[in-house]
């Protein structure tokens, strides 16, 4: 099976900062990548699919990117409602492998 | 508006069986794909399982192979979960999510609220 590494695990960013977080599939997926977000004690959210996609309705400051296997996350300006936890997701084929998480929290 | 609802989790014993529903609403249940996603207290979102619109297309995570078992009504627009041979490592909060492709492997565009499933004895 394809193995999702999600780095890093946690992060702390102040307000306004540039924010990334990778994963890495053990093999090609194409474009196969989604991204989501889950806000305490919240549902999770599709934030990104097709590695590069913005979902409907979320904002610009979130943006993402693929070159190989490597795919990333980036939220351009954090800001204070950003606080979750972050996961990947792959779909090219079963098992679709969801990466560890990455918390973002505020310094 | 797309509404997905589950029902059907509780506390269970060990080797007990569950049968978890979900409710959809709000979209033409017949021409997407859904999934089950699980999460165990404090941990991760963990893959279950996946069916096609028409359900000729069915996944598993190994975890639950052989002892779950995914299906759909679509004259009922709602989704099911079979849970047999329960074991401790299967609590979690099971999400029923629709996928944005009909085939069975696409990314979860919507998720329900969650139903509980606690396995204990």
């Amino acid at each position: 099976d394809i193995q999702m590494t999600q780095s890093p695990s946690s992060l702390s960013a102040s307000v306004g900062d540039r924010v990334t977080i990778t994963c890495r599939a053990s093999q090609g997926i194409s474009n196969y990548l989604a991204w989501y977000q889950q806000k305490p004690g919240k549902v999770p959210n599709l934030l990104i699919y097709a590695a590069s996609t913005l979902q409907s309705g979320v904002p610009s400051r979130f943006s993402g990117s693929a070159s190989g296997t490597d795919f990333t996350l980036t939220i351009s300006s954090l800001q204070p409602e950003d606080v979750a936890t972050y996961y990947c997701q792959k779909y090219n084929s079963d098992p679709l492998t969801f990466g560890g998480g990455t918390k973002v929290e505020i310094k | 508006e797309v509404q997905l609802v589950e029902s059907g989790g509780g506390l269970i014993k060990p080797g007990g069986s569950l049968r978890l529903s979900c409710a959809a609403s709000g979209f033409t249940f017949r021409s997407y794909s859904m999934n089950w996603v699980r999460q165990a207290p404090g941990k991760g979102l963990e893959w279950v399982s996946s069916i096609s619109s028409g359900s000729s297309n069915i996944y598993y995570a190994d975890s639950v192979k052989g002892r779950f078992s995914i299906s759909r009504d679509n004259a009922k627009n709602s989704l099911y979960l079979q849970m047999n041979s329960l074991r401790a490592e299967d609590t979690a909060v099971y999400y029923c999510t629709r996928g944005d492709c009909t085939g069975g492997l696409c990314a979860s565009d919507y998720w329900g609220q969650g139903t509980l499933v606690t396995v204990s004895s």
